[in-house]
C-alpha cells in the first residue's frame, strides 16, 4: 500500500542553523501538508500546498518557514534559523483531493534544537 | 476558533471489553471529522473519516458516530485487544485538520 515517507527520522541541530525536512507524498496525491507536534501537546497545522503554491498557513508558519516542491516527488519544509521552541515532531501529510478528503500522514521527523 | 476536546485523557481497560472514546467540539458548522491512531513516537494512522452529512462510519471493530447538533463524535471499539493500545485522536476537517489532544488507551491482557 502506498505511503508517505519522511527523512530524516531524527534531526539534531544547533539553534540558529537551517534545517530542511523532506517528505515524499503518495504519488497520485495533489495536496500536501505539514503539521507539527510539540511533546505533550496537540498536533498543529502549519501549511497546506497545492499546485505549487501555499493554499493556507497558520500563524505558526512565519517568515522562518518555507515549503517547496523541488521536483515531481519531494515536498520540503525549511526552517531558516531554528529556535529552541522549534523542537517538535514534524509530520507531512497528503491527500488526493482537498483538505476535506482523508489525509495520510508520514511517520514524522523528530527535530531537536540544542 | 473551534475547540476540540477529548475526554478522558487516558483510559485502561481489560482485554475483550467494548469501549467508547469521546470527542467534542464547539461549533456545529464542520465539514468532516477524522479519527486517527498514534503509536508512541510514530506517525498518525487514519482510522475513519465521517462526512458531515453522515451519522456514522464502520471499519471492522471500529464504529465512529457524528452528532453535529450536540457537537460530539464517539469512537466505539468492540472486543478490545492489547494491540489496540495507542493514542486516539479526533480531528475536525476544515481547510486543515484541527486536532484534539487525544485519549491514551491501554488494553491489558
Amino acid at each position: 500500500e502506498p505511503e508517505v515517507t519522511q527523512t530524516p527520522s531524527h534531526q539534531v541541530t544547533q539553534m540558529g542553523q537551517e534545517v530542511i525536512l523532506r517528505c515524499v507524498p503518495i504519488s497520485n496525491h495533489l495536496y500536501f501538508y505539514w503539521y507539527r507536534q510539540i511533546l505533550g501537546q496537540k498536533v498543529e497545522f502549519l501549511v497546506s500546498f497545492y499546485n505549487n503554491e501555499i493554499s493556507e498557513k497558520s500563524e505558526i508558519f512565519d517568515d522562518q518557514f518555507s515549503v517547496e516542491r523541488p521536483d515531481g516527488s519531494n515536498f520540503t519544509l525549511k526552517i531558516r534559523s531554528t529556535k529552541l521552541e522549534d523542537s517538535a515532531m514534524y509530520f507531512c501529510a497528503s491527500s488526493i483531493q482537498g483538505s476535506t478528503d482523508t489525509q495520510y500522514f508520514g511517520p514524522g521527523t523528530r527535530l531537536t534544537v540544542l | 476558533k473551534q475547540e476540540v476536546t477529548q475526554i478522558p485523557a487516558a483510559l485502561s481497560v481489560p482485554e475483550g471489553e467494548n469501549l467508547v472514546l469521546n470527542c467534542s467540539f464547539t461549533d456545529s458548522a464542520i465539514y468532516n471529522l477524522q479519527w486517527f491512531r498514534q503509536d508512541p513516537g510514530k506517525g498518525l494512522t487514519s482510522l475513519l473519516l465521517i462526512q458531515s452529512s453522515q451519522r456514522e462510519q464502520t471499519s471492522g471493530r471500529l464504529n465512529a458516530s457524528l452528532d453535529k447538533s450536540s457537537g460530539r463524535s464517539t469512537l466505539y471499539i468492540a472486543a478490545s485487544q492489547p494491540g489496540d493500545s495507542a493514542t486516539y485522536l479526533c480531528a475536525l476537517v476544515g481547510y486543515a485538520l484541527n486536532f484534539g489532544k487525544g485519549t491514551s488507551l491501554l488494553v491489558t491482557p
